[in-house]
């Protein structure tokens, strides 16, 4: 089945405490994105990627690091966790970004 | 930067009666892709229509249905004979390619819709 798996779904941790959030894709897709939903905001973009190693900052990227070492994977790393950063995270790849995403089933983070 | 406003923070509609939700977006570029995404309370996001910004045709995807004016920078989606399934967050959101730098993509704040039996 074509899909887009993040892990984990849920995840509770402490302010200043490392923590990565797992995105992989197996549709051979060029194209990733990582989003957080906050209530009344939408969806706001952290990160995208083009391609292994091509990487840029969305608008919201203060605070988040990504990699992209093989295509199908694009990691979200919080160095240092904040409250700020409760939110729910969705991955998404597409094949050529006009086509439109596919999303993984997201990853609510809270930080205390 | 690009900004998508979602006018109608809440709707309802009768089940098998039409709705329409309101999109408008601001930019300066003329390539560009237009979407609407749903999601349920699953909390997954369902791609469910998409519009390229040079074709004039609406777009169609059985019920759905998009009013694209171009000059007036509106997206606005049309659920025909709803049911009580498309109860959902619907988000516009608008795409501007970087060509080989990746893709930005900027999603509205959102409409909530209720289809009532």
């Amino acid at each position: 089945e074509a899909q887009v798996t993040q892990n984990p779904r849920y995840l509770i941790t402490v302010t200043g405490k490392k923590l990565t959030v797992t995105c992989s894709q197996n549709m051979n897709h060029e194209y990733m994105s990582w989003y957080r939903q906050d209530p009344g905001l939408g969806l706001r973009q952290i990160y995208y990627s083009m391609n292994v190693e091509v990487t840029d900052k969305g608008d919201v990227p203060e605070g988040y690091k990504v990699s992209r070492k093989e295509k199908r994977n694009f990691p979200l790393i919080l160095e240092s966790p904040s409250p700020n950063q409760t939110s729910l995270y969705f991955c998404a790849s597409s094949l050529n970004g006009g086509g439109g995403y596919t999303f993984g089933s997201g990853t609510r983070l809270t930080v205390v | 930067a690009q900004t998508v406003t979602q006018s109608q923070p809440e709707m309802s509609v009768q089940e098998a009666e039409t709705v329409t939700l309101s999109c408008t977006y601001d930019t300066s570029e003329s390539n560009y892709y237009l979407f609407w995404y749903k999601q349920p309370p699953s909390r997954q996001m369902i791609l469910v229509i998409r519009q390229e910004a040079y074709k004039q045709q609406n777009a169609t995807e059985n019920r759905f249905s998009v009013n694209f004016q171009k000059a007036a920078k509106s997206f606005s989606l049309k659920i025909s004979d709803s049911q009580l399934g498309d109860t959902a967050m619907y988000f516009c959101a608008f795409m501007k390619p970087l060509g080989n730098a990746g893709n930005m993509l900027t999603f509205g704040g959102g409409t909530r819709l209720m289809v009532k039996p």
